[in-house]
């Protein structure tokens, strides 16, 4: 069974890097999927943010490309995000998702973690 | 970027009601399309994929139709545990792009 936590502080000041990580469990990293970042403002829709292979390759959205890095550590079977320059848009839950490189449906999502941008 | 048009945002429907939700593409995405049910506090559920094909463990009362850039999400009968918040997904092309959702309340 497939399992992503994600992990992170729930508190990030203005202008500061929000960073996440995302453990897999049930299932090696390094294999066949996509592993990516999905946020989710208070009360609005969800917004892909990036995608990354097992072997490095990346997609980002254009909309936060500038501001995000999505990287992998296969020897802890995680991956991460980062945002840099964090405003108060950018308060929202953030899940970490797998989707199939192909057919970029999710098929898996983690509980999802609520990052709240505060001074 | 694809954008994605639901309608509605909001709808609400009684016990047994079939409920229809449209999504409407910016571009043609042949059979792209997914559907995902949120319910609040919790992540979203993946329910139909490539337009038509109910993912496994999803109930039949759930159906896609559609292809090129109009699709819908039919629930034949509705059912209590089916009040909550639907969206689509493009599957075509990054940026992975999800339309505005659609909450299904109780009239």
């Amino acid at each position: 069974q497939v399992q992503l936590q994600e992990s992170g502080p729930g508190l990030v000041k203005p202008s500061e890097t929000l960073s996440l990580t995302c453990a897999v469990s049930g299932y090696s990293i390094s294999s066949a999927y996509y592993w990516g970042w999905i946020r989710q403002p208070p009360g609005k829709g969800l917004e892909w943010i990036a995608s990354i292979y097992g072997s490095g390759s990346t997609y980002y959205n254009p909309s936060l490309k500038s501001r995000v890095t999505i990287s992998v550590d296969t020897s802890k079977n995680q991956f991460s995000l980062k945002l840099s320059s964090v405003t108060a848009a950018d308060m929202a839950v953030y899940y970490c998702v797998r989707h199939p490189p192909a057919i970029t449906v999710v098929t898996y999502w983690g509980q999802g973690t609520l990052v709240t941008v505060s001074s | 970027d694809i954008q994605l048009t639901q309608s509605p945002s909001f709808l609400s429907a009684s016990v047994g009601d079939r409920v229809t939700i449209t999504c409407r593409a910016s571009q043609g995405i042949s059979s792209f399309l997914a559907w995902y049910q949120q319910k609040p506090g919790k992540a979203p559920k993946l329910l139909i994929y490539e337009a038509s094909t109910l993912q496994s463990g999803v109930p039949s009362r759930f159906s896609g139709r559609g292809s090129g850039t109009d699709f819908t999400l039919t629930i034949s009968s509705l059912q209590p545990e089916d009040f909550a918040t639907y969206y689509c997904q493009q599957l075509n092309t990054y940026p992975l792009t999800f339309g505005g959702g659609t909450k299904v309340e109780i009239k």
